[in-house]
């Protein structure tokens, strides 16, 4: 099955250092790439997505590849503000599987200003 | 606009007991997603409606159940409560036009206590 595998947390990083969230995926076909966010006490929001092999997903400074030969979709910032502390999940949709989303298990991120 | 909006937003229950979930989607929006979030891990998919009618279901037991309303509101069940039930409801709605992959726009939660 469907399958999603971030590094592990928490992470510590201080301010304006460069973020990288490793995330990893197993699916058959082509699936659709995602990042959400997690702040505390709050839902999920939608933080970048890719639709397709190559496309680079971008929001808010942080970037993401859509790597198909390497099964990967790594998250990255250059530089990261106190306020980008959260809880940051990897997932995928798979082509034809309308919305059920398969989630990483999430990766705490902590920026010491 | 409001966002997805979930009630309650707490909720603490007895093991064997019955819990009701509800979940209003974004106006307009007719897609309802459920997700389990157990602490300290993803969001696990449950159920997902368009219609009024279950499109999805992921790999939970019988005793969880839900429906969607004319309204495109949503209900989740749970029967008979384990403690393993504790865990952050999310749902999530998204719309239908646009073409795929469809966003979908979660609410905050609900946060279940078994105790």
């Amino acid at each position: 099955g469907d399958s999603v595998t971030q590094m592990e947390g928490p992470v510590t990083l201080s301010e304006e250092a460069f973020l990288t969230i490793n995330c990893t995926y197993t699916a058959t076909g082509y699936p659709s790439l995602f990042w959400y966010v997690q702040y505390p006490g709050e839902g999920l929001q939608l933080l970048l997505k890719a639709t397709k092999a190559d496309d680079k997903g971008s929001n808010k400074g942080f970037e993401a590849t859509y790597r198909k030969e390497t099964t990967s979709f790594h998250l990255e910032k250059g530089s990261v503000q106190v306020s980008d502390s959260a809880v940051y999940f990897c997932a995928l949709l798979r082509s034809g599987s309308a919305r059920q989303l398969t989630f990483g298990s999430g990766t705490q991120l902590t920026v010491l200003p | 606009d409001a966002g997805v909006t979930q009630s309650p937003t707490h909720l603490i229950k007895t093991r064997g007991q019955h819990v009701t979930l509800r979940c209003s989607p974004i106006s307009g929006h007719k897609s309802v997603s459920w997700y389990q979030q157990v602490l300290g891990q993803g969001p696990q998919f449950i159920f997902q409606y368009y219609e009024k009618e279950e499109r999805g279901r992921g790999n939970f037991p019988d005793r969880f159940s839900a429906r969607q309303f004319p309204n495109y509101s949503s209900e989740l069940n749970v029967n008979a409560l384990l403690l393993g039930d504790s865990a952050l409801y999310l749902c999530a709605s998204s719309s239908t036009s646009g073409g795929p992959p469809y966003e979908q726009y979660f609410g905050p939660g609900t946060r279940l206590t078994v105790t």
